[in-house]
């Protein structure tokens, strides 16, 4: 069955560093990743999706790296915001099956 | 423009009664999704249909039913509530099954006397 960890469970930063959240799995024959943002009180947004032949992508500020064999995703965000201010959340969909397994985030804070 | 919408956005009920919530998506999809948030935000996946057809069912009670009456609507309808159904559900919805992006709709909250 996989399993999804997130660490770490929150993170407490000042503007302008840069940050790495980081996304472990147990089972590596996974179909895809993927990292969304979730505001408070919110719906999720899809922020990046890396299919597993993949070794990353990126979208702005925002870059997410795959390691498969290693059962590790992480996001990194560079120059970080009061604005980025939110739960990160990563899903997992494993192959075959295409359920997702999320993990249970890692609560961001930026203060400026 | 809402690409996924769902309703009600609150739901507040009593023990026993039967509910529904209701989803749609405007994005062209053929596969839509519900979703469980526990109180510790733990994201779980209930259904999944494809093209109206149930794909992913997982382990949950049967006093939930979900039902597509096309492919761009997936309501889910709670019987005999219980304490324990106090969460957000969150409707989504992607082009395929597998490969692609998720969107998600706003949740609704749902709280059970």
């Amino acid at each position: 069955k996989q399993e999804v960890t997130q660490i770490p469970a929150a993170l407490s930063v000042p503007e302008g560093e840069n940050l790495v959240l980081n996304c472990s799995f147990t089972d590596s024959a996974i179909y895809n990743l993927q990292w969304f943002r979730q505001d408070p009180g919110k719906g999720l947004t899809s922020l990046l999706l890396i299919q597993s032949s993949q070794r990353e992508q990126t979208s702005g500020r925002l870059n997410a790296s795959l390691d498969k064999s290693s059962g590790r995703s992480t996001l990194y965000i560079a120059a970080s915001q009061p604005g980025d201010s939110a739960t990160y959340l990563c899903a997992v969909r494993t192959g075959g099956s295409y359920i997702p397994t999320f993990g249970r985030g890692t609560s961001l804070i930026v203060h400026p | 423009d809402t690409a996924v919408s769902q309703t009600p956005k609150y739901l507040v009920t009593q023990m026993g009664n039967d509910k529904s919530i209701k989803c749609e998506q405007n994005l062209g999809h053929d596969t839509m999704y519900w979703y469980k948030q526990d109180s510790k935000k733990f994201l779980k996946i209930m259904f999944s249909y494809n093209n109206k057809e149930l794909i992913i069912n997982e382990t949950v009670p049967n006093r939930f039913s979900p039902k597509s009456p096309d492919k761009a609507h997936l309501n889910l309808h709670i019987n005999s509530l219980e304490l324990g159904d106090s969460a957000v559900y969150f409707c989504a919805s992607s082009q395929g099954s597998g490969q692609e992006t998720q969107y998600f709709g706003p949740g609704t909250r749902l709280l059970v006397l």
